[in-house]
């Protein structure tokens, strides 16, 4: 079983959409968990930090769900920049970052 | 703002040849890992380095790759003896402290073996 699992997409969505991307992780020992976003060629980037109370940046609003070992991303208002692929990343008892494969988007005008 | 940097943005080499990785790691920042991601495929984790020793390394960091951090400020990869299966994106992060802190990613060093 893959460690972080995430659809891999692409999802195609017109500007202004909102749109969700699911995480399931299999350590129940994790401790902390990421969204980072990747553009083509670049190195991660993080977007924001997963807690269990919920949290919210902007238009960007991350859940955990430690029962159900699932971790989301909502994205409302979506812009042409936020294509990208996103990466859902838990860590394990060493705190090293375990990456799933990511889940593309692209935002069209 | 303080970045992590990493040279060469790109390096091709032969297989069998040696090849070392450089990294800058930002300053007052404890902690050092390097990941590797082959082309298509998910960020992987490759090793990790505090207080001047290995703390962690994974089944991909075999006896062909070596880390160091010979100054106070760069921290290398190398690796001996350069697989086709090498080829990769390498990326050094650093944080300041292990737990709950966000790993800073460098831009990444693109390594080609022909």
């Amino acid at each position: 079983r893959k460690e972080v699992e995430q659809d891999p997409g692409p999802f195609n969505v017109p500007e202004g959409a909102t749109v969700a991307f699911n995480c399931t992780y299999s350590n129940s020992a994790s401790q902390s968990f990421f969204w980072y976003r990747q553009d083509c060629r670049k190195e991660p980037k993080l977007l924001m930090s997963v807690y269990s109370s919920g949290n919210e940046d902007g238009r960007f609003t991350a859940q955990l769900n430690r029962a159900s070992q699932y971790i989301s991303l909502l994205i409302r208002d979506s812009k042409l920049s936020d294509s990208a692929t996103y990466l859902c990343v838990a860590t394990d008892s060493s705190y090293k970052l375990i990456f799933g494969s990511g889940t593309r988007l692209l935002v069209r005008p | 703002e303080p970045e992590v940097t990493q040279t060469p943005s790109h390096q091709v080499t032969q297989m069998g040849q040696e090849v070392i990785l450089r990294c800058v790691p930002i300053s007052n920042h404890l902690y050092f890992y390097w990941y590797r991601q082959i082309l298509g495929q998910k960020v992987e984790f490759l090793v990790s380095f505090y207080n001047n020793e290995i703390s962690e390394k994974s089944e991909i960091f075999d006896d062909q790759f070596s880390v160091e951090r010979p100054d106070g400020s760069n921290f290398t990869l190398k690796i001996r003896s350069t697989k086709l299966e090498d080829s990769a994106m390498y990326f050094c992060a650093s944080t300041e402290r292990s737990s709950y802190n966000e790993q800073f990613f460098g831009p990444g060093t693109r390594l080609t073996v022909l």
